[in-house]
């Protein structure tokens, strides 16, 4: 079974600080992905990396930075945490077929849920 | 563009009744289209998906639905509900090029004993 783990499931930060949240996946897949979920607004997108050191902004990406060094590991960074970034955060990852053009399915991780006091 | 539409955000239905989550999307020719069950405080789970096989898909616990490419939905079904079903259903959609996944803003399930 493909696994997805976030590292940590409930997480309290402090205004202004830097916070990391850490996404690993063990079948190597190219696409990962980090969203997060808010009541009433369903997931939104935040950024994707469909390759290593490779990143796409998505819908929301102020006040977030990824990293992805590595193929299995897609690093989520809140450089200032304030208060309106206290959320649900997905990771997922996928594999991608571009010479079929389908994807498979994203498989996601348990959730982070973060929350900024 | 690519969007997906969930036509209810609450559904209640009664322990043993049928079961009808309606999504509605709009993408490129020949989608891939999944559903995902979410319970309380847990990752996106996968139902089930279409791509481009048989337009009636099966999934998991019972649950099923169909493409209809000339209406552009893909309804979720099951014939009973179950207690344990009560959860937020998400309808996903992946254009026919591209990494992206487009989701639904989700519909939450209450089943009633």
């Amino acid at each position: 079974d493909v696994k997805v783990t976030q590292s940590s499931r409930y997480l309290v930060k402090r205004t202004g600080e830097k916070v990391f949240l850490e996404c690993v996946q063990d079948m190597d897949h190219e696409n990962m992905f980090w969203y997060r979920q808010d009541p009433g607004l369903g997931l939104r997108l935040i950024y994707f990396s469909y390759d290593v050191k490779m990143k796409e902004k998505g819908d929301i990406p102020e006040g977030y930075s990824v990293s992805r060094e590595k193929k299995e590991r897609f690093s989520l960074i809140l450089e200032s945490a304030s208060t309106n970034q206290t959320s649900m955060y997905l990771c997922a990852s996928s594999e991608s077929f571009p010479h079929r053009g389908k994807n498979t399915e994203a498989f996601f991780g348990q959730g982070t849920r973060l929350t900024v006091v | 563009a690519q969007s997906v539409t969930q036509l209810d955000s609450h559904v209640s239905v009664s322990e043993g009744t049928p079961v009808l989550l309606r999504c509605n999307y709009s993408s490129s020719y020949s989608p891939s289209l999944f559903w995902y069950v979410q319970h309380p405080n847990k990752g996106l789970q996968l139902l089930l998906k279409y791509t481009s096989a048989a337009t009636l898909v099966k999934g998991i616990n019972g649950f099923e639905a169909e493409f209809k490419k000339s209406e552009t939905s893909f309804h979720l079904t099951k014939p009973s509900a179950h207690m344990s079903d009560a959860a937020e259903y998400f309808c996903v959609v992946t254009p026919t090029l591209g990494n992206q996944f487009y989701f639904g803003t989700g519909t939450s399930l209450t089943v009633i004993p």
